[in-house]
């Protein structure tokens, strides 16, 4: 089967950095993806990774080790619109189209 | 506006009744996906399409859920004698990726999604 953990709720304050992890077990892997979704919206797409090392898109930043079923969202520069919930997600299964997301991970930005 | 839109946005229904939604993706998107997401967690997955082919379905969907893509453009999931369990907000998205694309990312488009109550 396939699982996620990410921790549920992180806070940090505004300007801050902050690290959201994600740990997966899958089988058929193919990458891994975070999104955004704010109170009442739809998620929606912030990177994604197929291969090891950081992928760097503005003020955010994500990095995979396949090794270690394991990657991360770096948000940087942190702003009060960035209080949202990330979920990371999992690309694989038979054609490797499908998609599993983790439970989400809320943060708190305070000012 | 291009988005992916759904509809309706709200339905509220008996249980044991039949509800129908549908999903309209982006116009040039081949991958079309259906999601349930409840309160505090994230989209669980419940089908995928590439263009009309079904080619998954979770294992923890029963029976009573049926989805299409009759044209691989526009979607409806279906679910049958509706149960208080069923109470979600149903998310589509839609993608466009080349079929061997395996390092692409497959970047999704959510629509606004239907939320459903069964009473």
């Amino acid at each position: 089967g396939q699982s996620l953990e990410q921790p549920s709720e992180v806070t940090a304050v505004e300007g801050a950095i902050v690290q959201i992890n994600c740990t997966y077990q899958t089988s058929g892997f193919y990458g891994l993806s975070w999104y955004q979704q704010h109170d009442g919206g739809a998620p929606t797409f912030l990177s994604y990774n197929a291969l090891d090392g950081l992928e760097e898109t503005g003020r955010f930043s994500s990095f995979l080790s396949r090794s270690d079923s394991y990657g991360y969202l770096l948000l940087q520069e942190l702003q009060m619109k960035d209080s949202a919930s990330y979920f990371c997600a999992v690309r694989g299964g038979t054609g490797g189209f499908k998609t599993i997301f983790g439970a989400g991970t809320r943060l708190f930005v305070k000012a | 506006d291009t988005g992916v839109s759904q509809d309706p946005r709200h339905k509220i229904t008996k249980r044991g009744q039949n509800v129908t939604f549908r999903c309209d993706p982006i116009s040039e998107h081949n991958r079309l996906y259906w999601y349930r997401q409840t309160l505090g967690q994230g989209p669980e997955f419940l089908t995928y399409f590439q263009n009309e082919a079904q080619l998954e379905k979770s294992r923890l969907l029963s029976d009573r859920f049926s989805a299409e893509r009759p044209k691989g453009s526009f979607s409806t999931l279906e679910i049958q004698r509706t149960e208080q369990g069923d109470s979600a907000m149903y998310l589509c998205a839609s993608s466009l990726v080349a079929i061997r694309g395996r390092n692409q990312s497959n970047e999704q488009f959510f629509g606004p999604g239907t939320r459903l109550t069964v009473l």
